[in-house]
């Protein structure tokens, strides 16, 4: 049984718009999400963070967003730009427990130009 | 700045095969991790290691083996390769399991 859910496997957005990826979890035990962003070919790179005392943090064009009552989060990207097309995972850990980082599936974003 | 290294970056083997997949990092990070990526499953723990000379089990860690016996390096063995090893074989590493992974970019392996 998967503890992150990424249920939208794939997601297009034309250039400029707002691209919303969501991320939902089970284990009310997690307290520390990470999104991170990857390229074909390359490795998963860190992209932001949010940690469950917050319901919102946000770094340049990047916001994630999280409800803790609904164990859901989401990424906001606000302009989209055609170099945002990677896959977007979300990860999640109990960290005040030591517990290792639980990776969803992933979500292919497309920003179509 | 290199960060984490992953050799080799392709590799098929025939069932039964053994291999080593060799991952180095220069961040002086303590935790290391190995993790697989199939189709739809998003990245699964193998194993871990939370410094020189540990190593712990991850979500995945039937028919793989592990060793740290430098900070720097982590390797991931497997000593008879079945197809449903094929995968790609990502490494990472942290300052804690609290902290943000720096990855590799991977080894694409394929079980014949």
């Amino acid at each position: 049984d998967q503890q992150v859910k990424q249920n939208s496997p794939s997601l297009s957005v034309q250039e400029g718009r707002i691209s919303i990826l969501n991320c939902d979890y089970t284990n009310s035990m997690f307290d520390y999400f990470l999104w991170y962003k990857k390229y074909p070919a390359e490795g998963p790179t860190f992209l932001i963070s949010i940690s469950s005392i917050k319901d919102k943090n946000e770094d340049g064009r990047f916001t994630v967003f999280l409800n803790k009552s609904a164990k859901h989060l989401s990424l906001h990207i606000v302009p989209s730009q055609p170099g945002d097309s990677a896959v977007y995972f979300c990860a999640a850990s109990a960290r005040n427990y030591g517990q290792n980082f639980v990776f969803g599936p992933g979500t292919r974003l497309s920003v179509l130009p | 700045n290199a960060g984490v290294t992953q050799t080799p970056k392709f590799r098929v083997l025939k069932t039964g095969q053994s291999m080593t997949l060799l991952c180095a990092q220069d961040m002086n990070h303590e935790y290391m991790y190995w993790y697989r990526q199939d189709p739809g499953m998003g990245l699964r723990l193998i194993h871990y290691s939370v410094g020189e000379g540990t190593t712990a089990k991850g979500e995945v860690p039937d028919g793989y083996n592990v060793s740290r016996l430098k900070k720097q390096n982590f390797l991931l063995g497997l000593e008879s390769a079945a197809p449903s090893q094929t995968s790609v074989y990502f490494c990472a590493s942290s300052f804690s399991t609290s902290q943000p992974q720096h990855f590799g970019d991977g080894t694409r392996l394929s079980i014949l």
